[in-house]
C-alpha cells in the first residue's frame, strides 16, 4: 500500500518568514495530494490540494508543489502569521482505492511573533 | 459546521467499559472513515465503510468494531476499554468513488478512560 513520510516533525519560524513542509510518497499511482491544518483540539481542515496533472497550485499565502518523478510534494507558507501555528498533515490517494487517503505523520508549525 | 456530525463531543468512562461513538456523514457522501488521534500523535486509520460495507481496515484493535447503517450513519464500538484508548476519535466522510476529493472531518469525540 501507499506510504507517506513527512518532514520535519516540528518547525519553528519567525513571524513573516516562510515555512516549507515536505512529503514523499511511495506509490507512483498516487494522483491526489491534499494538505490539512489542525489547530489544537480541533478537526483537521483541508487547506489546499493538488492533482497529479498539475505541478503547482497557489492560494494566497499558501502553495503546494508536486514532483511526480521524485514522488514528493511540498507545502509552502509565505509571510507566516501566528495564526498559522498548527499541525499540518499531508496525504496521498491512489485511484480506485475507495478515495482512501494515507496521511503523513504531521508537522507542528510554530510561528513566533 | 463541516456537515459531518459526531456525537458525543466528550465521553468519560471507566476501564473495562464499552462505549459507542456515532457519526453522520455529510449529505451525499457514501464513505465513512474512522481515525484515532492520541495526544500529540498523528491520525491513525481505523476502518472505512462504503455504502454500508466494510472497505478497508487499518490498525483497529479486536476490541473495537464498527458498522455503517442503511441511512449511512456509522457507529464505532469500543469495548473492554483501557487507559491507552483515551484519544480523540475522528470520523471523516467522502463521496467514496469517482473523482477523489479530500475528506471532510467531523469535530471528533474526545474519549477519556479513567
Amino acid at each position: 500500500g501507499e506510504n507517506v513520510e513527512q518532514h520535519p516533525s516540528t518547525l519553528s519560524v519567525q513571524e513573516g518568514d516562510s515555512a516549507v513542509i515536505k512529503c514523499t510518497y511511495s506509490d507512483s499511482a498516487s494522483n491526489y495530494f491534499p494538505w490539512y491544518k489542525q489547530e489544537l483540539g480541533k478537526r483537521p481542515q483541508l487547506i489546499i490540494d493538488i492533482r497529479s496533472n498539475v505541478g503547482e497550485k497557489k492560494d494566497q499565502r499558501i502553495a503546494v508543489t508536486l514532483n511526480k518523478t521524485a514522488k514528493h510534494f511540498s507545502l509552502h507558507i509565505t509571510e507566516t502569521q501566528p495564526e498559522d501555528s498548527a499541525v499540518y498533515f499531508c496525504a496521498a490517494s491512489i485511484p480506485n482505492a475507495g478515495n482512501m487517503l494515507t496521511f503523513g505523520g504531521g508537522t507542528r508549525l510554530m510561528v513566533k511573533p | 459546521d463541516s456537515g459531518v456530525t459526531q456525537t458525543p463531543k466528550h465521553l468519560i468512562t471507566a476501564t473495562g467499559q464499552r462505549v459507542t461513538l456515532r457519526c453522520s456523514p455529510r449529505s451525499g457522501d457514501l464513505s465513512v472513515y474512522w481515525y484515532q488521534q492520541s495526544l500529540d500523535q498523528g491520525l491513525q486509520f481505523l476502518i472505512q465503510y462504503y455504502n454500508g460495507e466494510e472497505r478497508a481496515k487499518g490498525n483497529i484493535l479486536e476490541r473495537f468494531s464498527a458498522q455503517q447503517f442503511p441511512d449511512l450513519h456509522s457507529e464505532l464500538n469500543l469495548s473492554s476499554l483501557e487507559l491507552g484508548d483515551s484519544a480523540l476519535y475522528f470520523c471523516a466522510s467522502s463521496v467514496g468513488q469517482g473523482v477523489i476529493y479530500g475528506y471532510t472531518f467531523g469535530s471528533g469525540t474526545r474519549l477519556t478512560v479513567v
